[in-house]
């Protein structure tokens, strides 16, 4: 079955960078496109990226344009989100999620980020 | 805020229907079809409805999903004690806003 595993999470200061990795498994990684989506606590979900399943194309929320960039390796299977000069608004449980069918086919359990000094 | 609308709560008692809705404009549901997701607390989020209305296999059809022009809704039907979750609608807004999610509602079963 189709397994997605976040790392990469933890503390980061104000301004600092962080790497978010994803091991996907149980599904051709190589045909799908990959979102990052992402909940501040105690809040709503909020779409941060997505990358099409060859790299070709990258959407991004206003909100991280500039400062984070995703990217992924088809031969490891495993999707990536650099997240550079980072904020305290940056803070949520960071989900990696498939695009099958629709955004969200399927959810990884997460990884938390905090930004605090 | 988002420009995809929520009430932020909803409820019903055991075996009934309630519907959740999701207000949007002409360049997000009015232009696309709209997914619906349940997040149980704690968990990650799961797919529920895609393309307004399609279940995933393994979605009960107590679950269905219907969208005009601008709006879409949810209805649960027989509700259960384990339908008490936040659920979310999402849409693409196009390339310039990406995919947007409603704010969520959160459903409590009396």
């Amino acid at each position: 079955q189709v397994q997605l595993v976040e790392s990469g999470g933890g503390v980061v200061q104000p301004g600092g960078s962080l790497r978010l990795s994803c091991a996907a498994s149980g599904f051709t990684f190589s045909t799908c496109g990959m979102h990052w989506v992402r909940q501040a606590p105690g809040k709503g979900l909020e779409w941060v990226t997505f990358i099409r399943h060859d790299g070709s194309d990258k959407y991004y929320v206003d909100s991280v344009t500039g400062r984070f960039t995703i990217s992924r390796d088809n031969s490891k299977n495993t999707l990536y989100l650099q997240m550079n000069t980072m904020r305290a608004e940056d803070s949520a449980v960071y989900y990696c999620v498939t695009e099958k069918v629709t955004m969200g086919d399927h959810w990884g359990q997460g990884t938390l980020v905090t930004v605090s000094s | 805020q988002s420009v995809v609308t929520q009430p932020p709560s909803a409820s019903g008692t055991p075996g009934q229907r309630v519907t959740i809705s999701c207000s949007g404009s002409r360049s997000n549901i009015g232009s696309d079809p709209v997914s619906w997701y349940q997040q149980l607390p704690g968990k990650a989020p799961k797919l529920l409805i895609y393309s307004n209305n399609q279940r995933p296999s393994g979605v009960p059809d107590r679950f269905s999903g219907s969208k005009s022009g601008t709006a879409a809704s949810l209805a649960i039907s027989g509700l259960q004690s384990e339908d008490e979750a936040d659920y979310y609608c999402a849409v693409w807004g196009g390339i310039l806003t990406g995919w947007v999610f409603g704010g969520g509602t959160k459903l409590t079963v009396l």
